[in-house]
């Protein structure tokens, strides 16, 4: 089963509008992190925020994190149509002893147009 | 480009067959991982190494095996091929000691996509 849950599972927008993704997670965690994907590509990670850190900021991504409810939420701001990819939330086990085992969510798969 | 290098690119090859998948992790990183990326199935860790010893398993099926080798390469060996082990399989690598390693980012290959006819 998935720790992590992206909604919404897809999203579409115009160039230059923001984007938001959310991810839910069942377990404590140490950190989050976002990864993006473009078609047939590896991923690659953007952000990691940990769970004493409540907001983190990177160029045009701000990524919160809110352990009470077991959310993160990641922003794209001025979105460009070079953005369009699926993003993914990753989550280590729970109990902060992990040796792998990175979980990730099922993406959000978001489309901006030009 | 992550630095982190797979080989070969595609593959296809016939049910009951064996193949072999290469990565070279980026430079100075220790720990190799392996991912399965299928529409179904989403991306699924398989096991991790680190510094040639197995520190971690997931989802990874016995017909499946790897390896780290002393100059930190990895291979992944898929056996008894099946249908439904079509997917895209990636090698990830990290500098992390695979102890916290969620605080270690990972770096992904581009991956190999494996098509069984």
């Amino acid at each position: 089963s998935q720790q992590g849950e992206e909604d919404p599972q897809a999203l579409s927008i115009q160039e230059g509008e923001n984007a938001t993704m959310n991810c839910s997670y069942k377990t404590s965690i140490n950190n989050l992190q976002w990864y993006r994907q473009n078609s047939g590509r590896g991923l690659v990670h953007l952000i990691l925020i940990r769970s004493n850190e409540r907001e983190k900021h990177s160029g045009r991504l701000r990524v919160t994190l809110d352990t009470s409810k077991k959310s993160s939420s990641l922003l794209i701001t001025a979105s460009r149509a070079a953005d369009t990819a699926s993003y993914f939330c990753a989550t280590p086990p729970p109990g902060g002893t992990s040796y792998g085992k990175l979980t990730f969510g099922q993406g959000t798969i978001l489309t901006v147009h030009p | 480009d992550s630095g982190v290098t797979q080989t070969p690119k595609h593959l296809i090859t016939a049910t009951g067959q064996r193949v072999t998948l290469r990565c070279s992790p980026r430079s100075g990183d220790l720990s190799v991982y392996w991912y399965q990326q299928s529409l179904d199935q989403g991306l699924q860790f398989l096991i991790q190494y680190y510094n040639g010893e197995e520190r971690a398993k997931g989802n990874i099926l016995e017909r499946f095996s790897a390896q780290q080798f002393p100059d930190l390469h990895s291979e992944l060996n898929l056996s008894s091929l099946e249908l439904g082990d079509s997917a895209l399989y990636f090698c990830a690598s990290s500098v992390g000691t695979g102890g916290l390693i969620g605080n270690s980012p990972l770096h992904f290959g581009n991956g190999t996509r494996l098509t069984v006819t």
